[in-house]
């Protein structure tokens, strides 16, 4: 079965540092998409970054980037330079690209931004 | 931009109700999903559509049932509401045809059955 670990429930940064969230994750397909996702309370979900499956290099956008380990099924997210409003729920989640129309989430990790 | 909006941010209903979430999209995307999220399950699949009239059980479809009648609308529907489904909904489309599989997610409804 496809699953989607993030093992820490709750994580602390202090502004302007670097924090990174955990994520693995479980399949036999080799051509998949990962995601995370950007919760901010009360506010709508939105996509931070992706990482297609097939590519070696890890993706980036701005201060927020990726360490992609294929081999060993796992896909963390590092906010560099953190600030208040990435204050949110970050959910890890997976998609094959052929075969279904599905996408595996994690559980969540809620990112506190101290001041 | 795609807009993706759910028809009620917060919704109050007694046990035994029928209720009706909606949600619409203004992309043209294919795909369309429920979700439901709580504390410490993330979020799970209750059932996606991927085309007009199309539908797909997902993870925990029991006691609910959705409408697709047209491309941007998809609705869920709580045949009798139970306490146990007191939580928050989500809805997201998004189009393989962009070749991206991003999702795109409605702002929720928090939903309580008392």
């Amino acid at each position: 079965a496809q699953t989607v670990t993030q093992s820490q429930p709750e994580m602390s940064v202090q502004e302007a540092e670097t924090v990174t969230l955990s994520c693995t994750y479980d399949t036999s397909e080799s051509d998949y998409y990962l995601f995370w996702y950007k919760q901010p309370p009360s506010r709508q979900m939105i996509l931070v970054i992706r990482q297609e499956a097939y590519k070696q290099q890890n993706a980036t956008e701005n201060r927020f980037s990726v360490n992609f380990q294929k081999a060993a099924k796992s896909f963390s997210l590092k906010i560099s330079d953190s600030q208040l409003g990435d204050a949110a729920m970050y959910f890890c989640a997976y998609r094959i690209v052929l075969g279904t129309y599905k996408y595996i989430f994690g559980t969540g990790t809620r990112l506190k931004v101290l001041a | 931009d795609v807009k993706v909006t759910q028809s009620s941010r917060y919704l109050v209903k007694r046990t035994g109700e029928k209720v009706f979430l909606e949600c619409v999209q203004d992309m043209d995307h294919e795909n369309m999903f429920w979700y439901r999220q709580d504390p410490g399950l993330g979020l799970r699949l209750i059932y996606f559509s991927y085309d007009v009239k199309m539908k797909e059980k997902g993870d925990i479809p029991e006691g609910y049932s959705v409408s697709r009648e047209k491309k941007e609308r998809f609705s869920l529907i709580l045949e009798s509401a139970s306490t146990n489904q007191t939580s928050m909904y989500l809805c997201a489309s998004s189009s393989p045809g962009t070749g991206n599989y991003e999702q795109y997610f409605g702002p929720g409804t928090r939903l309580t059955v008392t």
